[in-house]
């Protein structure tokens, strides 16, 4: 069963503008990750949270954890056009040592 | 450079011949894992494998094998595949035994006839 569901499940921008994404989960978590993966190419990892924080930054990347209402958000800010791709979270369930994807969000940066 | 290494890219089978996807990682890194990706799915969880000789169950292992005789290599064996086995497949490997930070393959377009 999917650990984590994202939201939107499709976004369409213009370039410039800020992109938002948001993953949802079920149960406690250690960590929590946002992965990248252009057109059927293999996920790049981008950024982790782990459980006792609430929000990290790197370069454009903006992630937040809120471990109360189990979700987390992804906000691209100026967004390029080379930011089109797919985008998953992936929560690491405290049972196990396995990483479990949402079904993830289609983002289309339009130039 | 780092990378993971999957071969074949794309793969057409017929069903009931056995296939091995290969995976070989050169990050000397303990934790490799194996995912099917299918649209509207996401992706899931076959195996994974924390260390030499340690190997486990992810949550869609049925129809599939796997063995970790040398850290840098994790083959995912198909004995006898099937039409629903036909599916994007991605080995990732982590130096993290957790499977944090997962470094990706360019990933294995299987279509079994």
């Amino acid at each position: 069963s999917q650990q984590g569901e994202e939201d939107p499940q499709a976004l369409s921008i213009q370039e410039g503008e800020n992109a938002t994404m948001n993953c949802s989960y079920k149960t406690s978590i250690n960590n929590l990750q946002w992965y990248r993966q252009n057109s059927g190419r293999g996920l790049v990892h981008l950024i982790l949270i782990r459980s006792n924080e609430r929000e990290k930054h790197s370069g454009r990347l903006r992630v937040t954890l809120d471990t109360s209402k189990k979700s987390s958000s992804l906000l691209i800010t100026a967004s390029r056009a080379a930011d089109t791709a797919s985008y998953f979270c992936a929560t690491d369930a405290w049972y196990g040592n396995k990483l479990v994807f949402g079904a993830g969000t289609i983002l289309r940066v339009k130039s | 450079e780092a990378q993971v290494t999957q071969n074949p890219r794309y793969l057409i089978t017929v069903t009931g011949k056995k296939l091995t996807v290969t995976c070989s990682q050169n990050m000397n890194h303990e934790y490799m894992s194996w995912y099917r990706q299918d649209p509207g799915l996401g992706l899931r969880q076959i195996y994974y494998s924390m260390n030499v000789e340690v190997t486990d169950k992810g949550d869609v292992p049925e129809g599939y094998k796997v063995s970790r005789k040398e850290k840098r290599n994790f083959p995912l064996i198909l004995e006898s595949p099937s039409p629903n086995q036909t599916s994007l497949y991605f080995c990732a490997s982590s130096e993290d035994r957790d499977g944090e930070k997962l470094f990706f393959g360019s990933g294995t377009q299987l279509s079994v006839l």
